[in-house]
């Protein structure tokens, strides 16, 4: 079975500090997907970042870019230039094909002005 | 486009009742999935819908049942409710392509 381990309940930065966000994953498979979902106070689950894990591309959405070590099992997240509207809590999720997504426990990530 | 929206946001229960939670996929989108997230933890998966059937199901009881009409929308009903049934129920949908869920605001069920 697969599973998805964030071993950072918590965390807080300056604004405009650059901070990083670690996931491992364990799974079997060769091809999946891998995502940073971001759950603002509003609930809405918001996609931040995808990953192909058959590109050895790291994939980068403008402040948002993404370490990812396949041959480790480790998808970290770094959050550039960071700003009070990332405030959340930001989920590392794991998914097979056309199949269901796995969420790790959640980072608590405060931005400090 | 109104993207995935979800019916009601909040709902208080009693135990032992039953309830029902509407889900509205993103438009083009044909697969529904529901997650229950209890407080500060992630969601974690209920069941997965595709062409009006249950595709998967993850690790819940018979209490939890779901519906898939024409339309693609959903219903996702739970039986019996016991107070560890509180928690926020997310709605994804996805369409044929399916790298990438679309989660509506989810309904905060109370059940006390």
């Amino acid at each position: 079975a697969q599973t998805v381990t964030q071993s950072q309940p918590e965390m807080s930065v300056q604004e405009a500090e650059t901070v990083t966000l670690s996931c491992t994953y364990d799974t079997s498979e060769n091809n999946y997907y891998l995502f940073w979902y971001k759950q603002p106070p509003s609930r809405q689950m918001i996609l931040v970042i995808r990953q192909e894990a058959y590109k050895q591309q790291n994939a980068t959405e403008n402040r948002f870019s993404v370490n990812f070590q396949k041959a480790a099992k480790s998808f970290s997240l770094k959050i550039s230039d960071s700003q009070l509207g990332d405030t959340a809590m930001y989920f590392c999720a794991f998914m097979r094909g056309d199949d269901k997504i796995i969420f790790g426990k959640g980072t608590r990530l405060h931005i400090l002005p | 486009d109104a993207g995935v929206t979800q019916s009601p946001t909040h709902l208080i229960k009693t135990r032992g009742q039953q309830v029902t939670l509407r889900c509205s996929p993103k438009s083009g989108h044909d697969t529904v999935s529901w997650y229950q997230q209890a407080l500060g933890q992630g969601p974690q998966f209920i069941f997965q819908y595709y062409e009006e059937e249950e595709r998967q199901r993850g690790n819940f009881p018979d209490r939890f049942s779901g519906h898939q009409f024409p339309n693609y929308s959903s219903e996702l009903n739970v039986n019996a409710l016991l107070l560890g049934d509180s928690a926020l129920y997310l709605c994804a949908s996805s369409g044929l392509v399916n790298t990438e869920a679309f989660f509506g605001q989810g309904t905060r069920l109370t059940v006390v």
